[in-house]
């Protein structure tokens, strides 16, 4: 069966720190992934897509890799701030086409 | 003002009502969606509209449907609602994908609680 997996516990890390969130799949040739950030409350906002033929995307102190191999994608935020603190989720193309599958998400906690 | 508008933002209705959520959009997209989110179980595509005569079943389509009146608007309705539709639900747009990936772009959400 399709799968994408994040980690469901809680990511504490303190600030200033490099914080490295993970996004595994099962089942599914995706042409890309996405990262999105949910605030509690709030509709995800959007912040990165990597391609299949892209190993890494980097935004400002966010750095994503994408390792077809393997079937995962790692995120990262380097510098870590408080303001950082928030649940992110991975979503990539469904087998369907062109149609957003997403993970169950990653909450981080970003300590002073 | 916010480009993706979902009303009401809240809402506490009985089991067995009909019940309407609105979404309206601002982005000129053609492609609009509706999802529900539960606690651990991330984001359920419930419909998908790619221009307004296009209508498609999500993943979890059973006991809702959907109307696109125009470009900008696509309401999502729960015939008879029941507790276990009990979530927060979202309403996104995308540009349109002609073979290309674009990201999405979600209103505030609405809670539902069905009592």
């Amino acid at each position: 069966s399709q799968k994408i997996e994040q980690n469901s516990e809680a990511l504490n890390i303190q600030e200033g720190k490099t914080a490295t969130l993970t996004c595994n799949y099962t089942n599914y040739s995706p042409a890309y992934l996405q990262w999105y950030r949910q605030d509690p409350g709030r509709g995800p906002v959007f912040l990165l897509l990597i391609r299949e033929n892209e190993k890494e995307k980097r935004k400002e102190r966010l750095k994503v890799t994408f390792d077809t191999t393997l079937k995962q994608s790692l995120f990262h935020i380097t510098a870590s701030q408080p303001a950082d603190s928030a649940t992110y989720l991975c979503a990539l193309e469904g087998n369907a086409g062109n149609m957003l599958t997403f993970g169950g998400g990653t909450r981080l906690m970003v300590k002073p | 003002d916010a480009d993706v508008t979902q009303t009401p933002r809240n809402r506490i209705t009985k089991t067995g009502k009909r019940i309407m959520l609105e979404c309206s959009q601002t982005k000129g997209h053609d492609r609009m969606y509706w999802y529900r989110q539960d606690p651990g179980l991330g984001l359920r595509l419930i419909y998908y509209s790619f221009d307004v005569k296009d209508i498609n079943k999500g993943e979890i389509s059973d006991g809702y449907s959907v109307s696109r009146q125009a470009q900008a608007k696509f309401s999502l309705s729960l015939e008879s609602a029941i507790p276990n539709q009990t979530a927060l639900y979202f309403c996104a747009t995308s540009d349109d994908g002609s073979g290309k990936a674009y990201e999405q772009y979600f209103g505030p959400g609405t809670r539902l609680t069905v009592t």
